[in-house]
């Protein structure tokens, strides 16, 4: 079964709205949790990442919210463009980042 | 700098014929995997190697095969293909803690 569930599955924002992605875990040994970035065609990208000794973590428009308690994190995404229109994959691992659990995905489209 | 070079980016096989999907990294990364992205599912974890020499099973082995001989290189072999390995195969490497690099795939169709 999947170790990390992600919802929802595609959203819709008008540009300069905010998408907000959310993803659920189970296993208390995951330590680092990734979210990638795909276009049609391409491989993931990592987009940004964090580790749970912090609850937020920003990067330009993007922001990981993260509780640990509540074994939650989120992605969002500020100001949405039309070239943030891919798929967004959360992630879990331990402490290396080579045995990564991914989330089903989230389709985001953006209209101008 | 190249990152992660996966070839080839299509194939189509028919069932029971064997290939090898070929994956190389150009950046010294200690670690390599193999993930197999399939709708609705995400990215599922084949196999992964911790080095040269060391190799181990993911979430989803069954039918495949790889080796590491070079730090560079990362093979993935089909033993005797499948219409459920239909796929779109993805390697990644690492240095262990600054974050997968994936390359562009391979999309696979078994017939």
């Amino acid at each position: 079964q999947q170790q990390v569930k992600q919802s929802p599955q595609s959203l819709i924002v008008q540009k300069g709205g905010i998408s907000i992605i959310n993803c659920a875990y189970e296993n208390t040994a995951f330590d680092y949790f990734p979210w990638y970035q795909q276009f049609p065609g391409k491989g993931p990208a990592l987009l940004i990442a964090i580790r749970p000794d912090v609850s937020e973590k920003k990067e330009g428009r993007f922001t990981i919210s993260f509780n640990k308690s509540a074994k939650q994190f989120s992605l969002h995404i500020m100001d949405s463009q039309p070239g943030d229109s891919a798929t967004y994959f959360c992630a879990a691992s331990g402490a290396n980042d080579y045995k990564l659990s991914f989330g089903a995905g989230t389709t985001v489209t953006v209209r101008a | 700098n190249a990152g992660v070079t996966q070839t080839p980016k299509f194939q189509v096989l028919k069932t029971g014929q064997s290939m090898t999907l070929q994956c190389a990294q150009d950046m010294n990364h200690e670690y390599m995997s193999w993930y197999r992205q399939d709708p609705g599912m995400g990215l599922r974890l084949i196999h992964y190697s911790v080095g040269a020499g060391i190799t181990d099973q993911g979430e989803v082995p069954n039918g495949y095969n790889v080796s590491r001989s070079t730090t560079e290189d990362f093979p993935l072999r089909l033993l005797s293909a499948a219409p459920s390995q239909t796929s779109v195969y993805f390697c990644a490497s690492s240095s262990g803690s600054g974050g997968a690099f994936f390359g562009q795939g391979t999309r696979l169709t078994v017939v």
